[in-house]
């Protein structure tokens, strides 16, 4: 199995709203990323967690906030954004050091 | 910094044609390359990871090469087909970091 799956699937939210995205992986591996993608861009990485612990943030404004739980688990707590943060966000996979990356399929995010 | 290009931008071709999409980087201190394909509005899809030991790397029709020396990845596509159209990314893993530093794309259409 390598799959790496996300919910929501599509998030409309307001900017005085709360919400979380979830990502969710079973392969075993131990690092996990948070992904930004605006539209016919590449992505840009967010966040890395390796062995549950945050190693690199790449200096994304503290209206996001990630969380991993486990090993298994990882969440982004969005709150107070604005409409330039709509975008999709795209969680990622892979053992740490030199593994490929599995991405999920996102979670397209619209901010009114 | 490390600087990952992709020529061309976009291609268009009918189908059953072979072709090759090409990817550069200024620095060839990476771990690896990762070729991935995008549908529009979809996650990614890891096509094939080249170590920076290997030279190339096939998967049915796909058939990527990596030339650390020059700087050089090619993803080559055998009997291209309508289901093949999509973007095509490629991305190095930076030494030391665990940062996959993405090319733009590129956009390929197959006309049937």
């Amino acid at each position: 199995d390598t799959e790496v799956t996300q919910t929501p699937k599509h998030l409309v939210m307001g900017m005085t709203n709360k919400k979380s995205l979830k990502c969710e992986q079973h392969m075993g591996h131990r690092a996990m990323y948070w992904y930004k993608q605006k539209a016919k861009k590449p992505p840009e990485l967010m966040f890395v967690y390796s062995y549950e612990k945050l190693s690199i943030n790449e200096s994304v404004p503290s209206r996001f906030s990630p969380e991993c739980p486990n090993s298994s688990l990882l969440n982004l707590h969005l709150h107070a954004l604005q409409p330039e943060d709509s975008a999709l966000y795209l969680c990622a996979s892979s053992q740490p050091g030199r593994g490929r990356q599995y991405f999920g399929p996102g979670t397209r995010l619209l901010v009114l | 910094k490390q600087e990952v290009t992709q020529i061309p931008a976009a291609l268009s071709v009918p189908e059953g044609e072979n072709l090759v999409l090409n990817c550069s980087f200024t620095d060839s201190a990476i771990y690896n390359l990762q070729w991935f394909r995008q549908d529009p509005g979809k996650g990614l899809t890891s096509l094939l990871l080249i170590q920076s030991s290997q030279r190339e790397q096939t998967s049915g029709r796909l058939n990527a090469s990596l030339d650390k020396s020059s700087g050089r990845s090619t993803l080559y596509i055998a009997a291209s087909q309508p289901g093949d159209s999509a973007t095509y990314l490629c991305a190095g893993l930076i030494q030391g970091a665990q940062k996959l530093v993405f090319g733009q794309g590129t956009r390929l259409t197959i006309n049937p």
